[in-house]
């Protein structure tokens, strides 16, 4: 399977518990997103990585919330301290950045919920 | 950012076509019209996307009308498993395509 893959795909933590979540995105994708997605609303928009660079975070970002793509490859989204709040789908896409293209591939998601 | 509004929610029967519209209002010149289809606990997949006038894939068709204002996408012949969360957004104008997703359209397709 050459899609993008997460992992976990379901986490239980505790509240004040950190988190960690893996996703490898297409392997000759450069850029890479993470979202984040509660039930019955859309994906919103968390940050952005272009290769190894993350050029853009969300507001929705906290300081609690941090995200690396070292070497441009696999990325780890990491939540410190969580809280109920941050129970939610976080999902991980990875596109080829091709002009004029919104064309993103998405994983299945890790489900979180903080308890 | 280009506001997008669709419908909730959508009902149909097994081999329908079905229409959903999306208004857009203040579309960039730049901008495309891309939709996306979710299914529960799946990560959306992108199904068609275009800038004006009609595109059709193997999945489904697009229609732009010249003022671009809105859009509509159709599903030939729905099955059961269209059943899902449709998506319709408007991509930012340049820079690397932060998509911003609204609450999309819930169809839900009868036997």
């Amino acid at each position: 399977d050459t899609g993008v893959s997460q992992d976990p795909r379901h986490k239980i933590t505790k509240r004040g518990q950190n988190v960690t979540f893996r996703c490898d995105p297409i392997s000759e994708h450069n850029r890479l997103y993470w979202y984040r997605q509660t039930l019955g609303q859309g994906p919103e928009f968390l940050t952005y990585f272009q290769n190894e660079a993350q050029l853009e975070k969300s507001r929705l970002l906290s300081d609690r919330f941090s995200a690396e793509r070292p070497k441009g490859s696999f990325s780890t989204l990491e939540i410190q301290r969580t809280e109920q709040g941050d129970s939610a789908m976080y999902l991980c896409a990875s596109s080829s950045g091709r002009e004029a293209s919104y064309e993103q591939y998405f994983g299945p998601g890790t489900r979180l919920t903080v308890t | 950012l280009a506001k997008t509004t669709q419908p909730i929610s959508m009902d149909s029967y097994e081999g329908q076509e079905v229409n959903i519209t999306c208004s857009h209002n203040n579309i960039a010149t730049n901008d495309y019209i891309t939709w996306y289809q979710q299914f529960p606990s799946q990560g959306p997949r992108f199904i068609i996307q275009g800038y004006k006038t009609k595109v059709t894939n193997e999945v489904a068709s697009l229609f732009i009308p010249a003022d671009r204002k809105s859009s509509t996408l159709s599903l030939p012949r729905v099955s059961l498993s269209d059943t899902a969360v449709y998506y319709c957004l408007v991509g930012i104008s340049g820079g690397y395509n932060k998509l911003i997703f609204g609450a999309g359209t819930r169809l839900a397709v009868h036997p």
